[in-house]
């Protein structure tokens, strides 16, 4: 069985401050996805980015940047020079692809950046 | 391009009352997805379509709650009765079944309050 791990709850920043928003997986499989969703208080989830099991590149865009580690099974998300705009509940989630990609999400962070 | 709609919005309604949810996919999407998410947690998987069929819906209590997309399109999502444990936001999300990995499209949710 898969299970994603959020232990962050709620996290309180101050505008133009780094925050990071961590993620741990537990999966016996060998194929399969990580994702990180935004929802805002529109309610709506927004796809942040995917990566597969098999590339460990860390990724950057824009003032967002992921580090994607196996050995800790971790998949952690940094916003950089934090905005308001950036206030809502993000969740990572897995898929695993001998389960028809079915998503598994974390319990979410709520993250509120103050001016 | 139209994202995934959803309605109603919100729902109040009184226990042991039916409650229908409607979700029309982004178009040319042939899989779609019931999740349901409690407060302060994460969404889960209630029912996933291929077209018209239903591939996984073993997830769904079934004794109240039902599903169908008959034209492969659009789906309904039934709750009959409805009980206090009930109260969530139901999202449908949609995604090409072909290049599926797990990305989905969502929409904004129908919240239903259960009193």
């Amino acid at each position: 069985a898969q299970k994603v791990t959020q232990a962050q709850t709620e996290i309180s920043v101050v505008e133009k401050e780094d925050v990071t928003l961590d993620c741990v997986y537990e999966t016996r499989d060998t194929t399969y996805y990580l994702f990180w969703y935004k929802q805002p208080p529109s309610g709506e989830l927004v796809f942040l980015i995917r990566r597969n099991s098999f590339d460990e590149q860390n990724e950057i865009s824009g003032r967002y940047s992921w580090n994607f580690q196996k050995s800790t099974s971790s998949f952690n998300f940094t916003i950089t020079a934090s905005q308001v705009v950036d206030s809502a509940v993000y969740f990572c989630a897995l898929s695993i692809k001998a389960a028809g990609n079915k998503l598994t999400f974390g319990g979410g962070t709520r993250v509120l950046v103050k001016p | 391009e139209a994202g995934v709609v959803q309605s109603p919005r919100y729902k109040i309604i009184e226990k042991k009352q039916p409650v229908a949810f409607w979700c029309n996919p982004i178009s040319g999407h042939n899989t779609l997805y019931w999740y349901r998410q409690n407060l302060g947690q994460g969404p889960e998987l209630l029912i996933r379509y291929e077209n018209e069929e239903a591939v996984d819906d073993s997830q769904l209590p079934k004794d109240r709650f039902s599903a169908e997309r008959l034209k492969g399109v659009d789906s309904t999502l039934k709750i009959q009765p409805a009980e206090l444990g009930d109260s969530a936001v139901y999202l449908c999300a949609s995604n090409h079944g072909i290049t599926n990995t797990g990305e989905l499209f969502f929409g904004e949710g129908s919240r239903l309050t259960v009193l």
